[in-house]
């Protein structure tokens, strides 16, 4: 059962525009999403995250939007860049569990910036 | 270097041998996490401790599979008796808990291969 899901395995964006990377997720009691970038041989690395509270978080070129009613989130990244290029991960948790360190992550989607 | 430390990086073993990793958080965290990814696939939430204490295990997590974080520093994770499903890269991540906040900072993770 896959409570998050990453639907497109791979975008491949020209450097200067818009990378949109989409994600679903099914479990109702998420209450906080992330989104994780990894770099061949890394581990992943925390980029930005919403709490259900919110519809829109920005941090510099990165916005990520929730859309509750949807249970769907995407990620903006403008204006794209070559080292940009890596997998991108989704994560949600419960912030009423145990553990905000607790995530169920999507697939992934891989981003590839030309440029 | 003060990242999350993962020992050993690729880790090749036969069918029913047993193997030991070994994770070194960032010094200061409290809280230190397993994940487990296959190909193609997100990282899996495994189990975690704070300090030393193990709060909780994922159904994931097979008897042949056991944690330890003694003293609340170093974690390792081992698997008896691996099997080739075990075949994943090994993630270890840690994080400093603050009220209504935790960062995971992950590892490079350790990649099993069972052959």
């Amino acid at each position: 059962d896959q409570q998050v899901k990453q639907n497109s395995p791979s975008l491949s964006v020209q450097e200067g525009r818009i990378s949109i990377l989409n994600c679903d997720y099914t479990n109702s009691m998420f209450d906080y999403f992330l989104w994780y970038k990894k770099y061949p041989a890394e581990g992943p690395t925390f980029l930005i995250s919403i709490s259900s509270i919110k519809d829109k978080n920005e941090d510099g070129r990165f916005t990520v939007f929730l859309n509750k009613s949807a249970k769907h989130l995407s990620l903006h990244i403008v204006p794209s860049q070559p080292g940009d290029s890596a997998v991108y991960f989704c994560a949600a948790g419960n912030a009423g569990g145990t553990s905000y360190g607790k995530l169920t992550f999507g697939q992934g989607t891989i981003l590839t910036v030309h440029p | 270097d003060t990242g999350v430390s993962q020992n050993p990086r690729h880790k090749i073993t036969k069918r029913g041998q047993n193997v030991t990793f070994r994770c070194d958080p960032i010094s200061e965290h409290n809280r230190l996490y397993w994940y487990r990814q296959t190909l193609g696939q997100g990282p899996e939430f495994l189990t975690y401790f704070q300090n030393e204490a193990q709060l909780e295990k994922s159904r994931l997590l097979s008897d042949r599979f056991s944690a330890e974080r003694p003293k609340g520093s170093f974690s390792t994770l081992e698997i008896q008796r691996t099997e080739q499903g075990d075949s994943a890269m090994y993630l270890c991540a840690s994080s400093l808990v603050v009220p209504t906040n935790e960062k995971l900072f992950f590892g490079s993770g350790t990649q099993l291969s069972v052959l």
